[in-house]
């Protein structure tokens, strides 16, 4: 599903850096945004959504969204080895529950 | 909560064999979602259900996989004849419209490896 696209990476940032991860979407139907976290052999998990052009922020991270732009990003401040994990951008459609998830951006934090 | 439980966790069976994948939601949540994940094409939708209907297959690759969901807290993806191009870990997850939407709860998955 090639709906969402992500730079597979991977990125790697050193410890109290900022990890910026970037996702770019082709359907401008989409209205609602999520990112979610998944460590390796785990399930996947939520940490932010996004429904609004802007920024929006919760503790070390912030979501951007610009649907002119087709762009959404999470920015990690403060970059903690245990923020290492893949990260998986999705979208949802108006009224849809269900989401179309990018192929995940791996992020490493170095110690 | 117990979470999504999905079993079994590891399968590895062989080409032509049928597999069938379990998975158990959220009490009280009325979405119910498929994903297989691959390194290649990340995490695709199947199928998902709302209240036990199915709303939308199109994800589903072919005939030989098929999903029920006889009642709000069980439901199978069964693949037969299994093909080694099937071997991926599959999610089921669930979700409350009550939510807003967006919020899926992964199981832990099922890692298939058909030889």
């Amino acid at each position: 599903q090639k709906e969402v696209e992500q730079n597979s990476g991977p990125l790697s940032v050193p410890e109290g850096a900022i990890a910026s991860l970037n996702c770019t979407y082709s359907d401008r139907g989409s209205q609602s945004f999520f990112w979610y976290r998944q460590y390796s052999g785990k399930s996947p998990e939520l940490i932010m959504f996004i429904y609004s052009n802007g920024d929006k922020e919760d503790g070390r991270f912030t979501a951007q969204l610009n649907k002119a732009s087709q762009y959404v990003s999470l920015l990690i401040r403060d970059s903690q080895p245990s923020d290492s994990a893949t990260y998986l951008c999705a979208r949802g459609d108006s009224g849809a529950n269900n989401l179309f998830f990018g192929t995940g951006t791996r992020l490493t934090v170095i110690p | 909560d117990a979470g999504v439980i999905q079993s079994p966790r590891h399968e590895v069976t062989e080409m032509g064999q049928e597999v069938t994948l379990r998975c158990k939601p959220i009490s009280g949540h009325d979405y119910l979602f498929w994903y297989r994940q691959t390194m290649m094409r990340g995490l695709e939708l199947l199928i998902y259900f709302n209240n036990n209907v199915p709303i939308d297959d199109s994800g589903m690759p072919e005939d030989r996989f098929s999903a029920k969901m006889p009642n709000a807290s069980f439901s199978t993806l069964k693949i037969q004849p299994s093909e080694p191009r099937d071997s991926a870990v599959y999610f089921c997850a669930s979700s409350f419209a009550g939510h807003g939407g967006g919020e899926l709860f992964f199981g832990e998955g099922s890692r298939l490896t058909v030889l």
